[in-house]
């Protein structure tokens, strides 16, 4: 069946540190990859995404490039801020379906 | 703006009650879904519906209902027989590819 694998939380770092969270996923097919983003007390939002191997996603600083060799779809950011204190989730959607599957997020707490 | 909105906010049961959120959206969007986030766990999968007058148990649909009278309203009721309901729930609708979603209602049975 269709899975997403991400690193346990939680993240800490301090502010302007380089941020990697890891994502793995198992799917049949060819899926397209997601990273939402939810901040405290809010709904999920997202914050980019990629639909075919090779692609790279991103926004607001944030990247992730989807590898089908490795089965992974790491997110990225070269400086983070205490804006940026959200829990991250990495999400597939499989070709021609209609579920999303939500990996069990990663809290990142930035300290100023 | 276009957006989903649930109310309320938070809500308190009492054990042996049903109680009812609701869902909204202006997005224009077919599909919707309700998920359950718990603490430390992805989101799970309760209902969803592509259609109006259409919906699907999704993956832990037991002890919930839901109904689909409108396109815009999707709204969720958790009744008695749902053993451990304090959770937060979100709704979303979509798009092609890309979940929206509202700001959630987070349940406590007191």
């Amino acid at each position: 069946g269709n899975s997403v694998t991400q690193m346990e939380g939680p993240v800490t770092l301090s502010e302007e540190a380089f941020l990697t969270i890891n994502c793995t996923y198992t799917a049949t097919g060819y899926p397209s990859l997601f990273w939402y983003v939810q901040y405290p007390g809010e709904g999920l939002q997202l914050l980019l995404k990629a639909t075919k191997a090779d692609d790279k996603g991103s926004n607001k600083g944030f990247e992730a490039t989807y590898r089908k060799e490795t089965t992974s779809f790491h997110l990225e950011k070269g400086s983070v801020q205490v804006s940026d204190s959200a829990v991250y989730f990495c999400a597939l959607l499989n070709t021609g379906g209609f579920k999303t599957i939500f990996g069990a997020g990663t809290r990142l707490f930035v300290k100023a | 703006d276009g957006g989903i909105t649930q109310s309320p906010k938070y809500l308190f049961r009492k054990e042996g009650q049903n109680v009812t959120l609701s869902c909204e959206q202006n997005l224009n969007h077919d599909a919707m879904y309700w998920y359950r986030q718990d603490p430390g766990q992805g989101l799970r999968l309760i209902y969803y519906s592509q259609i109006v007058n259409d919906f699907q148990k999704g993956d832990i649909a037991e002890g919930y209902s839901v109904s689909r009278e409108k396109k815009e309203s999707f709204p969720l009721t958790v009744t008695s027989a749902q053993k451990n309901p304090t959770a937060f729930y979100l709704c979303a609708s979509d798009v092609g590819d890309t979940q929206y979603f509202g700001p959630g209602t987070r349940l406590t049975v007191l």
